[in-house]
């Protein structure tokens, strides 16, 4: 059970354009979806806190407007990368919380983008 | 701001021994989690085990054990009978509201 996946698993981009994760919680419904940022060789990056139905909640020192976050469901958030840059280029991984469940957060597989 | 210190970048065990990882955090919180996290090659974050706070007694998961000392804000994790498949990069965390953060991670190394 508390199965996370992500889509696409790898992307390449041009600079310029948009890109879109998804992240599904499987077989759980999730109160609360996160994302981050791995660079490569360090550690997770915590960029934002998405709750089903309101705005994310980003954390300081990141671009609300390059990186919007839609949590439409209670087992889906996306992410979106907004004029993508190569320095945009990162390990993202979203995770989830299980509804009403305990503490942990369950982790999706990331997303490796490349903008060129 | 909460921040989470693994001293220790890289380590390395013989199959089968025991290795002891680090972490230390600081806090001004009373109530709060801690997590040890493993990232595979396949960087898949798996959870190892989590510790209450407020639970006096060390969490216990197989193999795989923790020394949480509260006041010395030290969680360090420990693992017997290492296998090959524990090899990863270890990253321990720090709960509160919700949300974690991260230390740096420590390379686990086990050799045959």
């Amino acid at each position: 059970g508390a199965v996370v996946s992500q889509h696409p698993s790898r992307v390449i981009c041009k600079s310029g354009t948009s890109v879109k994760i998804e992240c599904r919680s499987l077989d759980f419904q999730a109160t609360t979806m996160f994302w981050y940022r791995q660079f490569p060789k360090q550690s997770l990056m915590l960029m934002a806190t998405s709750n089903e139905g309101s705005k994310a909640t980003y954390e300081q020192g990141v671009e609300k407007d390059k990186f919007l976050i839609n949590h439409a469901s209670l087992t889906l958030s996306t992410l979106t990368v907004t004029s993508a840059h190569p320095e945009d280029s990162s390990f993202y991984i979203c995770s989830a919380r299980v509804q009403g469940g305990f503490y942990e957060q369950y982790f999706g597989p990331g997303t490796r983008l490349t903008v060129t | 701001a909460q921040t989470v210190t693994q001293s220790q970048p890289e380590m390395s065990v013989q199959e089968a021994e025991t290795v002891t990882l680090s972490c230390t955090y600081d806090t001004s919180e009373s109530d709060y989690y801690l997590f040890w996290y493993k990232q595979p090659p396949s960087r898949q974050m798996i959870l190892v085990i989590r510790q209450e706070a407020y639970k006096q007694q060390n969490a216990t998961e197989n193999r795989f054990s923790v020394n949480f000392q509260k006041a010395a804000k030290s969680f360090s994790l420990k693992i017997s009978d290492s296998q090959l498949g524990d090899a990863a990069m270890y990253f321990c965390a720090y709960g509160s509201n919700y949300k974690l953060t991260f230390g740096k991670g420590t390379l686990l190394t086990v050799n045959p």
